[in-house]
């Protein structure tokens, strides 16, 4: 069963930085794609950022390119978000989630962790 | 305001149909199969029931199907059951920077 596990979510002030991380079980994490998934409280789900299996393609949505970096290190099986000059309307569940299907983000959201909360408030 | 349109509540009665329709464009719903639909109960994350507009995942129930004409998804559920009241969710692939978009949800409730 793949299992990803979320951490690094926090309370942080406007300006501020945090670095999220997802560690993966299975041993095949260096084959899937991987996408970082938020839904701000009582609100729906929007799609924050989108990493390759190798690393080397990543996208972002609009409101976040150029303060948040994605990442991974196949190695250590783990993905991570750096969230710089966080803003109040960042403030969300953060998830950690792995693509199934075609590959060159054509794929669907297959395994979803559990999230972590990032709460931007002064 | 979200890239795709879902209505924001639909509601049926045990062992009725309902149909939750997703409207996007032809850069990303209409230009793709590439359409998924994601349920989530409350305090949950999503999981996913329709993935590449009608397909299901293992273990996933016959009573979900999807469809699409044109530049609108559909996911149906037949023979509602209570455990089926939750959130919905279609996404799908968008061309350009935005990799991906999700639609504004829908709340289900079995009356």
């Amino acid at each position: 069963e793949v299992q990803l596990v979320e951490s690094g979510g926090g309370l942080v002030q406007p300006g501020g930085s945090l670095r999220l991380s997802c560690a993966a079980s299975e041993l095949t994490f260096s084959s899937y794609e991987m996408n970082w998934v938020r839904q701000a409280p009582g609100k729906g789900l929007e799609w924050v950022s989108y990493i390759s299996s190798s690393g080397s393609n990543i996208y972002y949505t609009d409101s976040v390119r150029g303060r948040f970096t994605i990442s991974r290190d196949n190695a250590k099986k783990s993905l991570y978000l750096q969230m710089n000059s966080l803003r109040a309307e960042d403030t969300a569940v953060y998830y950690c989630v792995r693509d199934q299907g075609y590959s060159y983000g054509l794929g669907y959201f297959a395994y979803w962790g559990q999230g972590t909360l990032v709460t931007v408030s002064s | 305001q979200s890239a795709l349109t879902q209505p924001a509540s639909v509601s049926g009665s045990p062992g009725q149909s309902i149909t939750i329709s997703c409207t996007g464009t032809s850069n990303d719903v209409g230009g793709y199969n590439y359409v998924s639909w994601y349920q989530q109960h409350p305090g949950k994350p999503p999981k996913v029931m329709i993935y590449d507009v009608s397909n299901r995942p293992s273990g996933v129930s016959n009573r979900f199907s999807g469809s699409k004409s044109g530049n609108t998804a559909s996911l149906t559920i037949s023979g509602l059951q209570a455990e089926d009241e939750a959130d919905y969710y279609c996404s799908s692939y968008a061309s350009g920077s935005t990799l991906r978009v999700f639609g504004g949800g829908t709340k289900l409730t079995v009356l």
